[in-house]
This record gives C-alpha cells, sequence and structure tokens, in this order.
C-alpha cells in the first residue's frame, strides 16, 4: 500500500491562474480530508468528502475553492483565481471509516503552493 | 470555539533530559485528543491518541480534563526524537465527521 498520494508536490502559479491539488487516498480508503497550513500556522481544516459528497465544508474559503471525489479518480481541490494569499502547504487525509471517534487519518505528503 | 494551544514552537533539550510538550485544548463537549509527528522529510503521521493509553516510542500522553491539557512526556529524550510534533482534537460524538482541529506545532531539537 503506498498511502496517500497527493500531486503536484510544488504547485507554481500565477495571480488569476487556477490551482488543482490532486489527492490518492489509500486503497479501501472512501473518506478524505483536505487541510491547509499557512505559514508559521497549524493545518487548518477544509473539506471532508466521500465518494461523490461533499460532508464537511466548513473550513473552505467561501469563494473561489471547491472540492469533489468521484466516483472514480482522485479527490481534487481547486482554486480558481489564486491570490498570493493562497500560497500554502494543502495536504490530504484519508480514513478508512465514517470519520467517527477513534479512526486514524493517514496524510499525503503535502502540496505546496506558491503564487508569484 | 473548539481551540488547541501549543505554547512552545521551540523546546530545545539535550539527549537524556526529559521532555514535555504542553498542548491546551478549548472545548465544551467530550473531546478525543491526539498527538502527530512530522521528522524531517516524512509525512506527519499519528503518534498517540488518548483514548488508547499507550506508550509509542516511549512518549506518553494523559488527558487532564480539569486543566483541558494533554501533554506529551518522554522520560528520557533521543536525538531522533528531533522532529515537529502536533496536537490536535476531534469532537467524539456520533455525528463527528473527524475532522482535526490542530495546534501551531512545536518543534523539537534534541541535542547531542
Amino acid at each position: 500500500n503506498a498511502g496517500v498520494m497527493q500531486n503536484p508536490r510544488h504547485l507554481v502559479r500565477r495571480r488569476g491562474q487556477e490551482a488543482r491539488l490532486r489527492c490518492s487516498p489509500m486503497k479501501g480508503h472512501s473518506h478524505v480530508y483536505w487541510y491547509r497550513q499557512l505559514p508559521e500556522e497549524g493545518l487548518k481544516f477544509m473539506v471532508y468528502l466521500q465518494k461523490e459528497n461533499i460532508i464537511d465544508e466548513s473550513g473552505m474559503p467561501k469563494e473561489r475553492f471547491s472540492a469533489e471525489f468521484p466516483k472514480e479518480g482522485p479527490s481534487i481541490l481547486r482554486i480558481q483565481q489564486v491570490v498570493r494569499g493562497d500560497s500554502a502547504a494543502y495536504f490530504c487525509a484519508s480514513s478508512p471509516t465514517s470519520g467517527g471517534p477513534g479512526s486514524e487519518q493517514y496524510f499525503g505528503p503535502g502540496t505546496r503552493l506558491t503564487v508569484t | 470555539a473548539q481551540r488547541v494551544t501549543q505554547p512552545e514552537k521551540l523546546l530545545s533539550v539535550f539527549k537524556g533530559a526529559p521532555v514535555e510538550l504542553k498542548c491546551n485544548y478549548s472545548y465544551s463537549g467530550s473531546p478525543e485528543l491526539f498527538w502527530y509527528v512530522q521528522y524531517s522529510r516524512q509525512r506527519l503521521q499519528l503518534l498517540l491518541r488518548h483514548i488508547s493509553r499507550e506508550s509509542i516510542k516511549g512518549f506518553t500522553a494523559d488527558l487532564n480534563k480539569g486543566e483541558t491539557s494533554f501533554h506529551l512526556k518522554k522520560p528520557f529524550a533521543q536525538e531522533e526524537d528531533s522532529a515537529m510534533y502536533y496536537c490536535a482534537l476531534s469532537e467524539r460524538r456520533s455525528s463527528n465527521t473527524g475532522k482535526l482541529i490542530f495546534g501551531q506545532g512545536t518543534t523539537l531539537q534534541v541535542k547531542p
């Protein structure tokens, strides 16, 4: 089991462009979480998805950000019209169960987004 | 609002010295607490969780509800313990989505 995969590992975008971050969960995991880490801060929850469903998006900015987890393929975090403040490390985690008490989240290596 | 606070950005100790990484939380319900660790050039991984009451790599952590703390301790630090440590909280109820609330992290530096 290769673990949670994220690509690209590094992404550079100019202001106004779109950024697409991909996350492939561990085999057998159908629950995906996205977190963002701004410089000098801890990880902050953005969104929790199950296959084809967004379950909790309480941490997502209201505009420009969207996420999906299709039936086939990786989960995608999409940021439209990026701004400098979007520069951060974006981490994906997957878990095998419903995300209730006691379930462990396995983290990917992260994607470092730089907006120039 | 739920919050996790790690007051120290950096903790530097000598090899063999005791270590205590502090974590305080703010949460009105019954929380589940975790410690995650990130070694250099590796991904974030779970170190231990309070419900397991286990010791991993010599580390222990006790949930103190009175002081709302979950400090991570090790009696004798090793150089390989040098890493970034994050305390995290999850809501402990059936409707919980499992999302984690992280502290800012503490870098532990163990000097030879």
